[in-house]
């Protein structure tokens, strides 16, 4: 079983419309969680980095949520536009660099 | 800005082949990583390195070794290549620290016939 769950697997909006998505972890410990967006093609780009003391976390028109005591967050974007038709992948971190695990993302496809 | 570069974008190998994959890095970043990605799956680790000429074995290791000589740069060798190791690979670098962000590189899109 997948530690990090994300849903919907994927997602069609119109342009200008907000969207929230959701991620599940079910693994401790965990240090911090982590969004990240990623286009066709390219490698991911991080959107926030989010400490278990922190619940919410903004980077322009997005803004994640985090609930350390349900293992929940989500990612919501306000007035969509073309260009955030990407996946977006969920992540927990854990005590490392290296002890990240990812979700395997929501594609997110914003339509005129 | 950051920069992480992959050497290709593109590769096509035949199996048996050695591979090597290289990643550089303009940060001096003490991390730097090496993921696949594959559908319908979350990126897994293969190797990191958190210092120069030091590797640890991540979540896939089997097939794959590294070579971290210099700061800047870490190699993913695939000693004999094989089909399922068709994959996108992404490199990423990372300052020391557990909240510090990932940077990921554009990718390297290999295929094995």
């Amino acid at each position: 079983k997948n530690q990090v769950e994300q849903s919907p697997q994927s997602l069609i909006i119109l342009e200008g419309k907000n969207c929230t998505l959701q991620c599940n972890y079910t693994v401790s410990p965990f240090s911090n969680l982590r969004w990240y967006k990623q286009d066709t093609g390219r490698g991911p780009v991080s959107l926030t980095i989010m400490t278990f003391s922190e619940n919410t976390k903004s980077n322009g028109r997005y803004t994640a949520t985090l609930d350390a005591d349900t293992k929940q967050s989500s990612l919501h974007i306000t007035a969509s536009q073309l260009s955030d038709s990407a996946s977006y992948i969920c992540v927990r971190g854990g005590g490392s660099q290296g002890n990240l695990i990812f979700g395997k993302g929501t594609k997110l496809s914003v339509k005129p | 800005d950051v920069k992480v570069t992959q050497s290709s974008r593109y590769l096509v190998k035949r199996t048996g082949e050695k591979v090597f994959l290289e990643c550089v890095q303009d940060m001096d970043h003490e991390n730097m990583f090496w993921y696949r990605q594959d559908p319908g799956l979350g990126l897994r680790l293969i190797y990191f390195s958190y210092d120069v000429k030091m590797k640890e074995k991540g979540d896939i290791p089997e097939g794959y070794s590294v070579s971290r000589e210099k700061k800047e740069r870490f190699s993913l060798i695939l000693e004999s290549a094989s089909t399922n190791q068709t994959s996108m690979y992404l490199c990423a670098g990372a300052a020391g620290g557990a909240h510090n962000e990932q940077f990921f590189g554009p990718g390297t899109r290999l295929t094995v016939l």
